[in-house]
Order: structure tokens, then sequence, then C-alpha cells
């Protein structure tokens, strides 16, 4: 099976939180991260957690992480059309990043 | 934060031609930079690991000498696809090390 697994779709009205999930294999990893891609562009680092944390609060953004079940999860709160985008998650397995396939969410306004 | 290029953002090339991807770390040296293939609707698959100074190290199945990387300096890695096909096609990005990889905007390549 895959190495890190996401759902490949989500939708929500703009102004809901949106939550993203993400389940990972290896739990040696040390460090989890969150990527944001526009259409055509590169990746963007939305933010990342070591593995000994169990949550990280930026902003909007929420960084659930349950290390026993390993998994991952992305909650943005007062989601907006302009986090329209493809959300990978990755895993470090020393230094190379491991990604899903990422997300893609669709905001409605 | 650091920046990361790439050159060009998109090319179009007849099969059988090569094309050559540059990535450059703008602002800071990085001696390990990183090359991706991202298909479409798919995530993104490390190709190789370059290394400023030295080989690079590639993932299986990735073919060293279709896919030529030369790391010649601290802030510049190219890609060199030879003989391109156009099962080539693909959008390639790379990244630099610095505590954490930073990515550049990728380059999209299509062969004819």
């Amino acid at each position: 099976g895959e190495d890190v697994e996401q759902s490949l779709f989500l939708s929500v009205r703009e102004g809901d939180s949106s939550v993203i999930n993400c389940t990972y294999t290896d739990s040696s990893s040390t460090y989890l991260y969150w990527y944001k891609q526009e259409p055509g562009a590169g990746l963007q680092l939305l933010t990342y957690i070591f593995s000994n944390k169990d949550m990280k609060q930026d902003q909007r953004l929420t960084v659930l992480l349950n290390k026993k079940d390993k998994h991952l999860s992305l909650r943005i709160a007062d989601t907006q059309t302009g986090d329209s985008a493809i959300y990978f998650c990755a895993e470090s397995r020393n230094t190379p990043l491991v990604f899903g396939k990422g997300t893609r969410l669709s905001v409605i306004a | 934060g650091a920046v990361v290029s790439q050159h060009p953002s998109w090319v179009i090339c007849k099969s059988g031609t090569s094309v050559k991807i540059e990535c450059r770390s703008l602002d800071f040296q990085a001696t390990t930079m990183f090359w991706y293939r991202q298909f479409p609707k798919q995530s993104l698959m490390l190709m190789a690991t370059s290394n400023e100074g030295s080989k690079a190290t590639y993932e299986q199945g990735v073919e060293k000498d279709k896919f030529l990387i030369n790391h010649a300096s601290l802030t510049l890695s190219t890609l060199t696809v030879t003989s391109a096909h156009p099962e080539d096609s693909s959008f390639y990005i790379c990244s630099a090390l610095r505590n954490e990889q930073f990515f550049g905007p990728g380059t999209r390549l299509t062969v004819l």
C-alpha cells in the first residue's frame, strides 16, 4: 500500500472549517509536514510538526498528530476561496520527503 | 525565507531533443538539492538527491543516463532530460536543503 495516504477531494463552504486527514506508515518519521500547491506552482510549506508533539497551532491552521494511530490532520479555520489548492502531507525519513497524493480542497463561495 | 528558483518555468520540445532545467538557491548555499517529478493529479516522486561536488544519488527506477544531474556549485543544480520522449512530459520540481527543504516553483516539460 501507499506510504502516505490522503483522501483526494474535499469541498467546503467559505467560512467553514476544513479538515484534511493523512495517515502514514513510518513510525520513525521525525517531522511531518503540510504543503500547499496552487495550480501550476511549486510547493509552499504551510506548517510542520515534530513527532514528539501532538498539536501545533499557527493562526488559522491547526495540526493534530496521533502518533499511535499514525494519523495527521490539518484544520483550516474560516476557510477562504484563496485556500483552494492541493494540500500534501509529507513525512520526513532522514532527509528526502515522502509525499501523499494530495487532497484537492475546493472552497465554495 | 529562503528562495529557490527554477528556469525555465515551462518548456516545449521535440521528441529526441535534450532539455536542461536549472535549480538555484538565491540567498543561501545548498550542498544538497533534490529533484522531484510530479505527474498530473499525482504526488511528487523523488527522482534523485544532488550533492555538490559529487555524483547524484538516484532513486530506484530512475535512469541516471537519461536524467543527468550536475551540482557544480553550492547554488546551482541542473537536471538534463536527454533524448526526451512524450512520456517524459511532467512537472519537475527541485528543492534545496537548509535545515528544511525549500522548493522551487517547478518546470513544466512538454515533449511533442
